[in-house]
């Protein structure tokens, strides 16, 4: 079964570190891949997705995600973070009409 | 207003007590799906559908059923709640497929005692 992986369970950084957030995932197949983030009492949204193409895809918010066919890898990354990017994230993979969720990492961005 | 609204928000039940979580969205969906948040294992989807009259299983569907008669509403059965289903849980709807953005409801939290 497909799985994904999000080591970092929980990371603080103060404002404006750069920040990147792992993410693997074990299907060997065509993936569609996804960044979603839950900020404090909110839905959670999608912040950026790859399907095809450029491996380096952009999302809103200044987030940045690159996929690495070779590594299983789909990594987020900001170059300065904020405060209000406080927020739980979550990787996903797509399969079939399945969609897998990563356990998710809790980022506190220290003012 | 786009959403994807479900009731009831909060709830405790105790084991064995049927209860149904509607989910309704106002977007014209194909897709809708349930997922349950637990700490440490994060979004586990439960069940999926294409389309009305069209459910199948995600990865952790024991325990619950699922219907979709009508295209807006995909309402989640829970017919012997345990206490191991104690979560939140939440609803989401996207255009077609799983591969386009996820519009995710507001959360219900159940507690089964």
């Amino acid at each position: 079964a497909q799985s994904v992986s999000q080591h970092n369970h929980h990371v603080i950084l103060s404002e404006a570190a750069s920040l990147e957030l792992g993410c693997n995932y074990s299907y060997g197949g065509t993936v569609n891949l996804f960044w979603y983030v839950q900020y404090p009492g909110q839905h959670l949204q999608l912040l950026l997705k790859y399907f095809s193409g450029d491996p380096l895809v952009k999302g809103i918010k200044g987030f940045e995600a690159e996929f690495i066919k070779s590594k299983f890898s789909f990594n987020l990354r900001k170059p300065s973070v904020q405060w209000s990017d406080t927020a739980e994230y979550f990787c996903a993979v797509k399969l079939g009409e399945k969609l897998t969720f990563g356990t998710g990492t809790r980022l506190t961005i220290i003012p | 207003e786009a959403q994807v609204t479900q009731n009831p928000r909060y709830l405790i039940t105790v084991t064995g007590k049927k209860l149904t979580v509607t989910c309704s969205q106002n977007m014209n969906h194909e897709y809708m799906s349930w997922y349950r948040q637990d700490p440490g294992l994060g979004l586990r989807q439960i069940y999926y559908s294409m389309n009305v009259e069209v459910t199948d299983k995600g990865d952790v569907p024991e325990g619950y059923k699922v219907s979709r008669k009508e295209k807006r509403n995909f309402p989640l059965i829970l017919e012997s709640p345990s206490p191991n289903q104690t979560s939140l849980y939440f609803c989401a709807s996207s255009l077609w497929d799983s591969a386009y953005e996820q519009y995710f409801g507001p959360g219900t939290r159940l507690t089964v005692t």
